[in-house]
């Protein structure tokens, strides 16, 4: 089984819906971070949060709110689609002191 | 802050062939250095990091990468390409606090048969 989980993998919705992407890990770490990911941009980070009560917001946060629901799992919404939100989203876990991120598959979002 | 340039955003390169992927970063306070591939369709792995200690930092797959504080680089290489490692580099920084990383805008690597 994979040690991060992103769910849905793929998802097509229209402008002004609500998406809740979701993120589950089974490593253990304390850690976890949301990017997203656009051709010729490389990975820009959304929202990351150090424990369950820490909460951050990344160089790209407007249009987008998070929740860490436990330490195993941390949400993403967006609260109305637009369609300059289409991209492939990551989800990403990392163990405090050890500065590696172990990343999902990624969940590609389009919307219309 | 910390910031990260990967100056080739294409590299086409022959089987058996040496490469070279350029990172430079920026940085006011020490760092940590990471590339991570992503093949296609697939999430992001971890390459090789510098941390600290030697400056020559071997990874999987036969890559390397040399850390050079003096012109804030941290080039990637491989003596000889498969088709294999056709795929997306990305060099990242994290400062060596509690800090995120920073990632460049990848590099498509393209290994020609």
């Amino acid at each position: 089984d994979a040690d991060v989980t992103q769910t849905p993998r793929n998802r097509i919705t229209k402008t002004g819906k609500r998406i809740m992407l979701e993120c589950s890990q089974t490593k253990g770490h304390d850690r976890m971070y949301w990017y997203r990911q656009d051709p010729g941009l490389g990975l820009r980070l959304i929202y990351y949060s150090f424990d369950v009560k820490d909460i951050n917001k990344g160089e790209i946060s407007d249009g987008y709110s998070v929740s860490r629901q436990a330490q195993a799992k941390f949400s993403l919404s967006l609260e109305s689609a637009i369609p300059n939100q289409t991209a492939l989203y990551f989800c990403a876990t990392s163990a405090q002191g050890t500065d590696t991120q172990y990343f999902g598959p990624g969940t590609r979002l389009t919307v219309l | 802050a910390q910031s990260v340039t990967q100056l080739d955003s294409q590299v086409p390169v022959f089987e058996e062939a040496p490469v070279e992927l350029r990172c430079n970063y920026s940085s006011s306070v020490s760092v940590y250095l990471f590339w991570y591939v992503q093949y296609p369709n697939q999430g992001l792995q971890l390459l090789l990091k510098y941390l600290s200690g030697s400056t020559l930092v071997k990874g999987i797959n036969g890559f390397e990468a040399e850390f050079n504080k003096s012109q804030t680089s941290f080039h990637l290489r491989k003596p000889s390409v498969h088709i294999s490692d056709t795929a997306e580099y990305f060099c990242a920084v994290s400062g060596t606090g509690n800090t995120p990383l920073v990632f460049g805008k990848g590099t498509r690597l393209s290994v020609i048969a």
